[in-house]
Order: C-alpha cells, then structure tokens, then sequence
C-alpha cells in the first residue's frame, strides 16, 4: 500500500525567506502528484499539480517538483508572506488499477512570522 | 474556477439520526469523492463515484452509503449517526487526470 509522509510536521519562518516542504512516498508508480494548502476549519485548495511525466510545475511563487525514482516530491515557497501561513499536504494517486485512489500525506504546518 | 459546494458548513445531529451531507460540483466532473478528516489520522476515502449511479468503496466505508442520481451531485449518507462519526467531511470531484478540487468541508458533530 502506497505510504505518503511529509517532514518536516511543523515549521516556522520569518517573512521573506525561501523554504522547502517535502513529500515522500513509497511506491513509485504513481500517476500523479498533487500539493494542497489548508487554512484552519476550511477544505483544501488546489495548489499544483505534477503528472507522472512531469518533472516539475511552477505558480507564482511556488514551484513543485517530482522524482518519481526516488520516490520524493518538493515544495519551493519563494519569498514566503505571512498570507502563507496555513497547512500543506501532498497527496499521489496510484494503483494498479485505479488511478482514483488517492493517498494525503499528514501535512506540514507552516507559520510565516512577520 | 472549479466550485464544489457543501450544503452545510456545521451539523449537529443526535445518535441514531439518518444524516444527509450533499454536495454539488458545477464543472461537469466525472468522479466526485467523500472523504473524512481527523486529527492524527489524516484524509480517509469513503467512497467515490466515476459515473452517475457508480460507486466505489473507498477505505472506509462501514456506516456509510453514496447516491449519485445526477452528475452534478453526489450525496454521502450515514443511516444511522454515532457519535464515532463527528468528524470533518470533505467532499471533492476531478476529471481524470486532472487537479482533485474540495469543497469547504462539513463538520458534523454527533452527540
């Protein structure tokens, strides 16, 4: 069964710094990979996502890359704002015959300090 | 955009009621998804369905039934509510290939 962990839990930063959330899982045949972030008592929202083929997307200031081989997947936040403040999770969609099946990650809560 | 509306952002609802949680998609997606939160456990399928009137069993779907009588809508129904079945729940639809999108969120507490 396809396992997803995301390191570091929690993290915080000051305003303006770059940072790096990561995404790890463990079957590689995934079909794709998909970055959300939450804000407390909300759903999630779509943030990026990379097909299998893919090595990378970009928007606006995030950049999500994907090494399937590796099993491992990064989030890159440039210049991180307060307004970023909220938790990220990852999930991969794989199996072998339902490209349905979605697993999430636990999240990595981040807090951008003014 | 992509907008996937829950009926009810909170429900407060009593041990044995029968509870309704709807959700409508407005893209003409294929697959439409319900999922569970909680604390320490994560995001949990129940079920999803990638057709009208097809359903799937997700990972957890005891307790629980779907209806998908129109495209737009999908429907996730507890016959009979108990109280390990407060949580948040997130309905969400895609086409295939294509980016997962969620709705708000339903926080159903059963008391």
């Amino acid at each position: 069964k396809q396992e997803v962990t995301q390191i570091p839990a929690a993290l915080s930063v000051p305003e303006g710094e770059n940072l790096v959330l990561n995404c790890s899982f463990t079957d590689s045949a995934i079909y794709n990979l998909q970055w959300f972030r939450q804000d407390p008592g909300k759903g999630l929202t779509s943030l990026l996502l990379i097909q299998s083929s893919q090595r990378e997307q970009t928007s606006g200031r995030l950049n999500a890359s994907l090494d399937k081989s590796s099993g491992r997947s990064t989030l890159y936040i440039a210049a991180s704002q307060p307004g970023d403040s909220a938790t990220y999770l990852c999930a991969v969609s794989s199996g072998k015959y339902n490209f349905n099946k979605f697993y999430f990650g636990s999240g990595t809560k981040l807090n951008v300090k003014p | 955009d992509v907008k996937v509306t829950q009926s009810s952002r909170y429900l407060v609802k009593r041990t044995g009621e029968k509870v309704f949680l709807e959700c409508v998609q407005d893209m003409d997606h294929e697959n439409m998804f319900w999922y569970r939160q909680d604390p320490g456990l994560g995001l949990r399928l129940i079920y999803f369905s990638y057709d009208v009137k097809m359903k799937e069993k997700g990972d957890i779907p005891e307790g629980y039934s779907v209806s998908r009588e129109k495209k737009e809508r999908f429907s996730l129904i507890l016959e009979s509510a108990s109280t390990n079945q407060t949580s948040m729940y997130l309905c969400a639809s895609r086409d295939s290939g294509a980016p997962l999108h969620f709705g708000n969120g339903t926080r159903l507490t059963v008391t």
